[in-house]
């Protein structure tokens, strides 16, 4: 299993650009999350799914906009790229409730390092 | 509101020394505390979670609910070890709000030679 994957990997983009972030996982996980890794301040929630064609907003979601059409595919959208999302974005994922307590576990992605300039 | 507070963002140590990460968390319940591990320029994974109370490379870390604390520990810190440490809460598994992690901001653990 190639777990939690995302494309691209590393992206420059300019003020004003748009772009669409692809993550996917092939561990059958109900559940999906964005975040953004930025120094001094940790991971923060932007958007997750709990499921096929849901999705919520996280901590902080101005700014970005996702879809969820296929379980096995989260897409996180910028649609007109700012220098404060010059950040890593990770996906992560996990199976769904009802579980186990290792059903708690969110496996991540390796991330996606974008600059906007 | 759920918050989790890493007091220090960097702790440097000796490799052989003993080391105490820091994690405090306010929740009304109780609260499900994990701690993930991100290696340098790798993906975050998880070390260990309260749950389980195990020992992973030989870290271990207890839920303290009356002081609301989860310190990860390690008695001989390895080169190893160096990585970015986050302490992350959810909660508790048996209700319906634990789909959501909420993560405290890092610390950087250095262990020099």
């Amino acid at each position: 299993n190639a777990g939690v994957t995302q494309t691209p990997k590393f992206r420059v983009l300019k003020t004003g650009q748009s772009m669409t972030l692809l993550c996917a996982q092939d561990m059958n996980h109900e559940y999906m999350y964005w975040y953004r890794q930025d120094p001094g301040m940790g991971l923060r929630l932007i958007h997750y799914s709990v499921g096929e064609g849901t999705t919520a907003k996280g901590e902080v979601p101005d700014g970005y906009n996702v879809s969820r059409l296929k379980k096995q595919n989260f897409l996180l959208g910028l649609e007109s790229a700012a220098p404060s999302q010059t950040s890593v974005y990770f996906c992560a994922s996990r199976r769904g409730s009802g579980g186990p307590h290792s059903y708690n576990e969110q496996f991540f992605g390796p991330g996606t390092r974008l600059t906007v300039l | 509101a759920q918050r989790v507070t890493q007091p220090e963002k960097l702790l440097s140590v000796f490799k052989g020394a003993p080391v105490e990460l820091k994690c405090n968390y306010s929740y009304s319940g109780s609260p499900e505390l994990f701690w993930y591990v991100q290696y340098s320029r790798q993906r975050l994974q998880l070390l260990l979670r309260h749950i389980s109370r195990e020992s992973i490379k030989g870290f271990t870390a207890d839920l303290n609910k009356g002081e609301t604390s989860f310190h990860l520990k390690k008695p001989f810190a390895q080169e190893e070890d160096s990585a970015m440490y986050y302490c992350a809460l959810s909660g508790p598994f048996s209700g319906g709000s634990n789909y959501k992690l909420t993560f405290g901001k890092g610390t950087l653990l250095t262990v020099n030679p």
